[in-house]
């Protein structure tokens, strides 16, 4: 079955970086796109990131906009999030989410996410 | 503050039938994008339960069913059972913002 499994999160100080992975498994990873989203505590949920199914094309919140970058290693099954220059608000839950639509004509949505995994941001 | 507005809280009885309502604008919901729904259970991965407004994925229940009108969205759950306690929320997509976006969420309580 498809499974996608977060990990990386924990504490941070401000003005550091954190690397988030995604392991996928249950399906072949190079078919489809991938977001990052994220879920502050007691507020909604936040797409930060997405990167198309052959990495070609990748795209931003522009809260985050040049200081995360998302990757993936199609060898590994692995979607990555590097995020630099962190920030509190920068505390949240990061989902890892397949997306089974096109973002170009606004049709993204997805059909499978992961547990997440918590980032805290704090001094 | 989110693009789509959901009630923060909705409560049914066992049996019942519930709606739980998304409204957008002209941006997103109104501009003919579709409304895509999810069932999430705290500390669980969300669960796909509606997609492109009105289709369900093979395995949700026929209790589940989505609609729109104007620039809002609506999921009906009918027969509501005990396991259908959860947070439901609402995507689209917003052309002003060019990107996904979502509603705050409604935290379902079967009473």
């Amino acid at each position: 079955q498809v499974q996608l499994v977060e990990s990386g999160g924990g504490v941070v100080r401000p003005g550091r970086s954190l690397r988030l992975s995604c392991v996928a498994s249950g399906f072949t990873f190079s078919c489809c796109g991938f977001y990052w989203v994220r879920q502050a505590p007691g507020k909604g949920l936040e797409w930060v990131a997405l990167i198309y199914y052959d990495g070609g094309k990748k795209y931003y919140a522009d809260s985050v906009k040049g200081r995360f970058t998302i990757s993936r290693d199609d060898s590994k099954n692995t979607l990555y999030l590097e995020m630099n220059s962190l920030r509190a608000e920068d505390t949240a839950v990061y989902y890892c989410a397949r997306d089974v639509g096109d973002y170009a004509s606004g049709t993204s949505h997805f059909d499978h996410w992961g547990r997440g995994t918590l980032v805290t941001v704090s001094s | 503050q989110s693009v789509l507005t959901q009630p923060p809280s909705l409560s049914g009885a066992p049996g019942q039938r519930v709606t739980i309502s998304c409204t957008g604008s002209s941006f997103n919901i109104g501009a003919g994008f579709g409304v895509h729904w999810y069932q999430h259970l705290p500390g669980t991965a969300p669960k796909l339960l509606i997609y492109a407004t009105t289709s369900r994925p093979s395995g949700v229940p026929d209790r589940f069913s989505g609609s729109k009108s104007g620039t809002s969205a609506s999921l009906a759950i009918s027969g509501l059972q005990a396991d259908d306690e959860a947070d439901y929320f609402c995507q689209s997509h917003d052309s002003s913002l060019s990107g996904v976006i979502f509603g705050g969420g409604t935290k379902l309580t079967v009473l």
